[in-house]
C-alpha cells in the first residue's frame, strides 16, 4: 500500500514565524502535491513537484516556498506565518504515467495565532 | 477537466448497498472518472478509476455507463466507517495542472 506520512497532525504556531510542514512518501513516486484545504473552498493547490529539485506554481503559491532534495520528501515552508493561514494542509503523491492516481497523507491542521 | 454534478447527501443503512451516483456528460474521451473519499478530518482517500469499463476493487464498484456521461460507485456492504464524503472527479492522466478538482461531494452518512 501507498503511504503518506505528514510530520504532525496539529501545529500551532504565531503570526511572523517560519513553519516547515514534512511529508514523505515510500511508493519512490515522481510526483509530490501540497493542496490546503477550508470549508466552502475544496481543496486548492499550492506546489506541486514532478521530479527533485524541481517545482511548481499552483493556484495559491503566496506566502509559501517548498523544497524536495530527495525524492521521497516534499517539504512546504511558511515564511513569515499569518492568520489567513490557518488550515487543513495535504500532501499528495503520484507517479507519472499510468493513471496518475493521487494518494494523500493524513493531512496538517495548521493554526496561526 | 470535465465537471461533475453529485448529490449533496445521501443515507444508507447499515450492511445495505451504497450506490452514489455521479453525472459528468461533458467528460472527454480520455478523461477518467476517479472517485475518493474523506472521512471526516482525515486527508482524501482514493477508492477506485475508471475509463470506459466496470472496476471492482477491494473497497467498491465502479459502473460506467455505455455513453460515459455518468457512473456509480458502489459501495456492497457500507459499514459505520464509510461515514464520509465522496468526490467524484473526472480528468485526464498527466493534465498539465496537476491538480484535483474536488466539487462539494456526497456526504454519505450510514445509519445503524
Amino acid at each position: 500500500d501507498v503511504k503518506v506520512t505528514q510530520s504532525s497532525r496539529y501545529l500551532v504556531k504565531r503570526t511572523g514565524e517560519k513553519v516547515f510542514l514534512e511529508c514523505v512518501q515510500d511508493m519512490d513516486h515522481e510526483n509530490m502535491f501540497w493542496y490546503r484545504q477550508d470549508p466552502g473552498l475544496g481543496l486548492r493547490l499550492i506546489y506541486f513537484s514532478y521530479d527533485v529539485k524541481m517545482k511548481e506554481k499552483g493556484d495559491i503559491p503566496e506566502g509559501y516556498s517548498v523544497s524536495r532534495e530527495k525524492k521521497e520528501r516534499f517539504s512546504l515552508i511558511l515564511e513569515s506565518a499569518s492568520t489567513n493561514q490557518t488550515s487543513m494542509y495535504l500532501c499528495a503523491s503520484s507517479e507519472s504515467g499510468g493513471s496518475d492516481t493521487q494518494y494523500f497523507g493524513p493531512g496538517t491542521r495548521l493554526t496561526v495565532l | 477537466d470535465a465537471k461533475t454534478t453529485q448529490p449533496t447527501s445521501m443515507d444508507c443503512a447499515e450492511g445495505r448497498a451504497a450506490n452514489l451516483p455521479c453525472n459528468h456528460s461533458t467528460i472527454s474521451g480520455n478523461e477518467y472518472v476517479y472517485w475518493y473519499r474523506q472521512i471526516h478530518s482525515q486527508g482524501p482517500q482514493y477508492i477506485i478509476h475508471g475509463l470506459k469499463n466496470n472496476e471492482t476493487n477491494e473497497m467498491a464498484s465502479l459502473i460506467i455507463t455505455e455513453d460515459r456521461k455518468s457512473s456509480t460507485l458502489i459501495l456492497p456492504h457500507a459499514t459505520l466507517r464509510d461515514t464520509a464524503v465522496y468526490y467524484c472527479i473526472v480528468r485526464a492522466p498527466e493534465s498539465n495542472t496537476g491538480k484535483l478538482i474536488f466539487g462539494q461531494g456526497t456526504t454519505l452518512q450510514v445509519k445503524p
